[in-house]
């Protein structure tokens, strides 16, 4: 699986939005771009994933670049409640399995 | 969603003794599973991937000896901690892939006395 690179912190105000950086430049053609988070000792939550186009949903918008060697996760208005670790993640869809780099700790303060 | 149910949430065992944890697909048949560990401040890390009727297959430096796992029905995987050990205190997850999508149990704290 593709190696991903993000900041190992961030911090956002509340209700402002949230901008996640991960850069995956040696990606394949089947391999899709995927973010889990994970609050503190939870089970990685599913957020979003694409392959191509800009892809949206109720908890977030995901941005790939057109290359696909980069790509952005939105939380277009931060709560405290989105406080925790994000995962960018790589793999062919087919694959269930999970390679995890150390992710971005987002803190979200009042 | 897909729901993966993993039990117990969390348990304290005597060093020597082994435990057993259980991840469960609820609305869905899984032939594959995945077991995690993750260290306080560290990310998810792979230990095996858990085939339903057929042997586990683990990565690289995970004992298979200490850690058993099973995968006797379309719905549940176990994983036993043999002869647990303070070093072994760890939070496990599991995970599991219906049609689309991965999805991931919440989570065994064990702590090794």
């Amino acid at each position: 699986d593709a190696k991903t690179t993000q900041p190992t912190s961030m911090d956002c105000a509340e209700g402002r939005a949230a901008n996640l950086p991960c850069n995956h430049s040696t990606i394949s053609g089947n391999e899709y771009v995927y973010w889990y988070r994970q609050i503190h000792s939870q089970g990685p939550q599913y957020i979003i994933h694409g392959l191509k186009n800009n892809e949206t949903n109720e908890m977030a918008s995901l941005i790939i670049t057109e290359d696909r060697k980069s790509s952005t996760l939105i939380l277009p208005h931060a709560t405290l409640r989105d406080t925790a670790v994000y995962y960018c993640i790589v793999r062919p869809d087919s694959s269930g399995k999970l390679i995890f780099g150390q992710g971005t700790e987002l803190s979200v303060k009042p | 969603g897909a729901v993966v149910s993993q039990h117990p949430s969390w348990v304290i065992c005597k060093s020597g003794t082994s435990v057993k944890i259980e991840c469960r697909s609820l609305d869905f048949q899984a032939t594959t599973m995945f077991w995690y560990r993750q260290f306080p401040k560290q990310s998810l890390m792979l230990m095996a991937t858990s085939n339903e009727g057929s042997k586990a297959t683990y990565e690289q430096g995970v004992e298979k000896d200490k850690f058993l796992i099973n995968h006797a029905s379309l719905t549940l995987s176990t994983l036993t901690v043999t002869s647990a050990h303070p070093e072994d205190s760890s939070f496990y997850i599991c995970s599991a892939t219906p049609r689309q999508g991965v999805f991931f149990g919440s989570g065994t704290q064990l702590s090794v006395l």
